[in-house]
């Protein structure tokens, strides 16, 4: 069954460094999102992302957070200056046109 | 706005017996998607089932049926036969024709007593 991927798993890096979270979505699906999930609090949404541009953003996806999709396969999710609330799971999910969202095992952040 | 409301936050059953997880939802929209999610201890999001608003009849997938009563806005999720693998946290989530996101409620986290 296809699969959308994550790399990394974990990553732990330092207050105020720069971090790319990447995915590998589902190849034929257009749609494309990033959620994260602070320790034991709901899946919030961050962004999606059709047709090479942004659809929708939340309120959490200020400057400091950009997507890219740099070729036919990553969609890559950066956070400029890390901050310690930036602590989460980060999913990346894509969905095809019948409303059938994939989501990847998750990325965990850890801020320091 | 969407809300999804997963009014319990804790639910436990006996190993082989039926639990219903509730869920309500509110929104102005005719058309739209309802799922469940099951997060184990992995923090892997695993889709379990889901339901297009415009069917009238109630998805099934094995032993996970839903109650969809679209009038009440409501949504639960019956496990038949539990089993210690049905451990885990579920999710209720909302989409609808046309909206990019899925909207999450808050989770009940599901125990399996042996």
């Amino acid at each position: 069954e296809p699969e959308v991927t994550q790399t990394p798993s974990h990553q732990v890096t330092q207050m105020g460094q720069e971090v790319i979270l990447r995915c590998v979505p589902i190849s034929n699906h257009l749609y494309f999102y990033w959620y994260r999930q602070i320790l034991g609090q709901k899946v919030e949404f961050l962004v999606s992302f059709y047709n090479n541009e942004i659809s929708e953003k939340s309120e959490i996806f200020d400057d400091q957070f950009s997507v890219e999709r740099p070729d036919g396969s990553n969609f890559t999710l950066k956070i400029r200056s890390t901050k310690l609330e930036d602590s989460a799971m980060y999913f990346c999910a894509s969905r095809d046109s019948n409303y059938g969202y994939t989501f990847g095992s998750g990325t965990r952040l850890t801020v320091v | 706005a969407q809300t999804v409301t997963q009014s319990q936050p804790e639910m436990s059953v006996q190993e082989a017996e039926t639990v219903t997880l509730s869920c309500t939802y509110d929104t102005s929209e005719s058309d739209y998607y309802l799922f469940w999610y099951k997060q184990p201890p992995s923090r892997q999001m695993i889709l379990v089932i889901r339901q297009e608003a415009y069917k009238q009849q109630n998805a099934t997938e094995n032993r996970f049926s839903v109650n969809f009563q679209k009038a009440a806005k409501s949504f639960s999720l019956k496990i038949s036969d539990s089993q210690l693998g049905d451990a885990a946290m579920y999710f209720c989530a909302y989409s609808y024709f046309g909206n990019e996101k899925l909207t999450f409620g808050t989770g009940t986290r599901l125990t399996i007593i042996p």
